[in-house]
C-alpha cells in the first residue's frame, strides 16, 4: 500500500535554482522521512521530521510538515549537479512500530 | 564503517532455480527489511523482521521467504524464481523500529529471472 505520494514525478531545473518537492500521505503519522537515491544505488536518509514539528533544516535542505493537510515539502536551495537523484518520502503508521511506507519518488535533474 | 552489505549485486538466472540474496549489517540493528523497486511502483516492502526469530510479511511477500537466525543477517530466499520477480532489491536496517528511525540501505541487488 502506498502512503506517501510525491509530486511532481519529475523535475528539471537549472543549477543554482531551488528545487521543491511535495509529499502527501493518507493516515496519521508519528514522523515523516525524506531519502535520496542516486541512480541504481541504495537510498540515503536525509532528514526526519516528527509530527509535532513544522519545519526542519539540514544544510541546504528545508523540510516542512503540515499535519492538518497531511503533506510535507522538501526544498533544496542553490541546487548542484550532485543533487541529481530521486527523492522519496516515507512515513510511519500511527500505532505501528513496524511499518514504514515509501512513496514513488520525484526524479530531480539539475541542468548545468 | 557502518554498513548494510548485500550479495550478490547482480544475478541473472533461470526460472525455478532457487536462489538466496544475503544481507548483513554491522550496526547491531534490530529491525531489518527487504524491498523491491520497480519502475513506476516505488519501493514495496517484501518482508521485515523486528528481531531475531521474528519475521513478518510486508506488502508483496508472495514467492519469497526470509529467515532471521542471527541479528546481523537477513537473507531473502526465492525458492522457485519466476520472471515477475525480476527487479532491484534492497535490504535495509534500523534501530530500534521500522517506521520511527532512519533506515540504512544496502547498495541493492539487481535480479534478472529468465
Amino acid at each position: 500500500s502506498q502512503q506517501g505520494e510525491e509530486d511532481p514525478q519529475a523535475l528539471s531545473i537549472q543549477e543554482g535554482e531551488n528545487a521543491t518537492m511535495n509529499c502527501s500521505y493518507k493516515t496519521s503519522i508519528n514522523n515523516l522521512q525524506w531519502y535520496r537515491q542516486n541512480s541504481g544505488r541504495g537510498l540515503v536518509h536525509l532528514i526526519l521530521i516528527r509530527s509535532n514539528e513544522r519545519e526542519k533544516h539540514s544544510g541546504r535542505l528545508r523540510v516542512t510538515l503540515d499535519t492538518s493537510k497531511k503533506s510535507s515539502s522538501l526544498l533544496i536551495t542553490a541546487s548542484r549537479a550532485a543533487d541529481t537523484a530521486s527523492y522519496f518520502c516515507a512515513t510511519d503508521v500511527m500505532n505501528r512500530d513496524d511499518k514504514i511506507i515509501f512513496g514513488k519518488g520525484t526524479r530531480l535533474h539539475i541542468l548545468p | 564503517e557502518a554498513q548494510v552489505t548485500q550479495n550478490p549485486r547482480y544475478l541473472i538466472t533461470v526460472t525455478g532455480k532457487k536462489l538466496t540474496v544475503t544481507c548483513s549489517q554491522n550496526m547491531n540493528h534490530e529491525y531489518m527489511s527487504w524491498y523491491r523497486q520497480d519502475p513506476g511502483l516505488g519501493l514495496r516492502q517484501i518482508y521485515y523482521s523486528m528481531n531475531v526469530e521474528v519475521t513478518d510479511k510486508g506488502d508483496v511477500p508472495e514467492g519469497y521467504k526470509v529467515s532471521r537466525k542471527e541479528k546481523r543477517n537477513f537473507p531473502l530466499i526465492l525458492e522457485s524464481p519466476s520472471p515477475n520477480q525480476t527487479s532491484l532489491y534492497f535490504c535495509a536496517s534500523s534501530f530500534p523500529t521500522g517506521g520511527r528511525q532512519p533506515q540504512h540501505f544496502g547498495d541493492g541487488t539487481r535480479l534478472s529471472i529468465l
